[in-house]
């Protein structure tokens, strides 16, 4: 069974940094592409940045560049996104995917939320 | 970016056939998939590709479309349908609908 458990996620103020972490289970996790999605709250889903299956390439959104990094370590099955320089509008729920161009497994998400 | 219009809202009865609609703001051929998301949980895959099946979702469950404009169909509707869907493009970076809610009468 293919679980992804995301974790790292809280309360910071804007400025500052957070990591979360989205440990995989139940595939080969050095063979698929992964990304983060986010949702805030009572808002819709939007992809925020994807990895390839060895993390010789990244992709972002246009309002994260530059602030999010996206990694992962294939030892360990974790797929991890340094989020730097937070802003309020980055409070959201954060959603583990593993992406295929389609994002067919999904973790239960991690809430963030950024506030003075 | 291609954005993706759904309609907010629809609300049927069991039994009903329902259709939810999306349009691409450019071709994304047959590039479109399509997610569930009931309150409180995270989303999950019901159809790719436009019009695919996946593994363990009820045949209730159809979509179709390509280019700018796609279908999810249920039929019949059931009560545990309740939840909001999403329609999602992977022609270029990856956009979502707004979501349509779904609600049962």
């Amino acid at each position: 069974e293919v679980q992804l458990v995301e974790s790292g996620g809280g309360l910071v103020q804007p400025g500052r940094s957070m990591k979360l972490s989205c440990a995989a289970s139940g595939f080969t996790f050095s063979n698929y592409g992964m990304a983060w999605v986010r949702q805030a709250p009572t808002k819709g889903l939007e992809w925020v940045a994807t990895i390839s299956y060895d993390g010789s390439s990244t992709y972002y959104r246009d309002s994260v560049k530059g602030r999010f990094t996206i990694s992962r370590d294939n030892a360990k099955s974790t797929l991890y996104l340094q989020m730097n320089s937070l802003r309020s509008e980055d409070t959201a729920t954060y959603y583990c995917t593993r992406d295929r161009e389609l994002f067919d497994y999904w973790g239960q998400g991690v809430m963030v939320t950024v506030s003075s | 970016d291609t954005v993706l219009t759904q309609s907010p809202a629809l609300a049927v009865s069991p039994g009903e056939r329902v259709t939810i609609s999306c349009r691409a703001s450019e071709s994304v051929s047959t590039l479109m998939h399509w997610y569930q998301q009931k309150p409180g949980q995270q989303p999950t895959l019901l159809i790719y590709l436009a019009s695919n099946l996946e593994s363990g979702v009820p045949a209730r469950f159809s979509g179709s479309g390509s280019g700018t404009d796609f279908t999810l169909t249920i039929d019949p509707v059931e009560a545990d349908d309740t939840a909001t869907y999403y329609c999602q493009q992977s022609w270029n970076d990856p956009t979502f609908g707004g979501g349509t809610k779904l609600e049962l009468k």
